[in-house]
């Protein structure tokens, strides 16, 4: 059982938008952690999609965006496209020190 | 960003040791926060250990006490040392780099499969 709570699959149509939310708790985004988001594509490493909560890296189009409030945070995807289908894991630092990184179980999105 | 290539996967019988190895040519690994992460088939993925800059290492719960992380500096390379397998390690296991101003991965390796079974 994963520290942060993710919905297991969101599905939307081509150019929808859809939102993945990520829950944790105290010790982890409750506790001022940032949160960062990953893209696995099939059969590939994840590659850092947010990261700091609502920040992209450079190439990453800005159809992807990120936000935290509480204990928890979301991933925004707008004008879902056919390539946006992958696996999405959220990502936060654990002041408890066990674990010290915490990951989300994972969404799989689907695109309609 | 950087590249990093994973190396010494394979299958392994429960109990038995194996040195995973990742490498690479576009940054110091001593300079770095350098962690491994696995991922069991079709799971999610999950932190294992990391190596901090100042020596420092840290391991998640369920592999402390038999996997060991380090660095050989003359070589650039990351090493997991895996001993006492269980087959609940099987997974891919990856090697990633922690940006230097922030928690997140910034680069990570293609991955190394173990296989534990007899």
């Amino acid at each position: 059982q994963s520290v942060l709570t993710q919905p297991p699959s969101v599905s939307g149509a081509l150019g929808q938008r859809i939102t993945i939310s990520c829950t944790g708790g105290s010790s982890n985004i409750g506790a001022g952690s940032d949160v960062h988001w990953y893209q696995q594509l099939p059969g590939k490493a994840p590659t850092v999609l947010i990261y700091d909560s609502d920040k992209r890296p450079s190439g990453v189009p800005d159809r992807f965006s990120g936000s935290k409030s509480g204990t928890s945070a979301s991933l925004a995807i707008t004008g879902l496209q056919a390539e946006d289908e992958a696996d999405y894991y959220c990502q936060s630092y654990d002041i408890s020190l066990d674990p010290l990184y915490v990951f989300g179980g994972g969404t799989k999105v689907t695109v309609l | 960003e950087g590249q990093l290539v994973e190396t010494g996967g394979g299958l392994i019988q429960p109990g038995g040791s194996l040195r995973l190895s990742c490498t690479t040519s576009e940054f110091l690994v001593s300079h770095n926060y350098m962690a491994w992460v696995r991922q069991a088939p079709g799971k999610g993925l999950e932190w294992v250990s990391v190596l901090f800059s100042g020596g420092t290492t840290k391991y998640a719960d369920s592999v402390k006490g038999r996997f060991t992380i380090s660095r050989d500096n003359s070589k650039n390379t990351l090493y997991l040392q895996m001993n006492s397998l269980r087959a609940e390690d099987t997974a891919v296991y990856y090697c990633a780099r922690e940006h230097d101003n922030s928690s997140h991965f910034d680069s990570w390796g293609q991955g190394t499969l173990v296989t534990v079974s007899s």
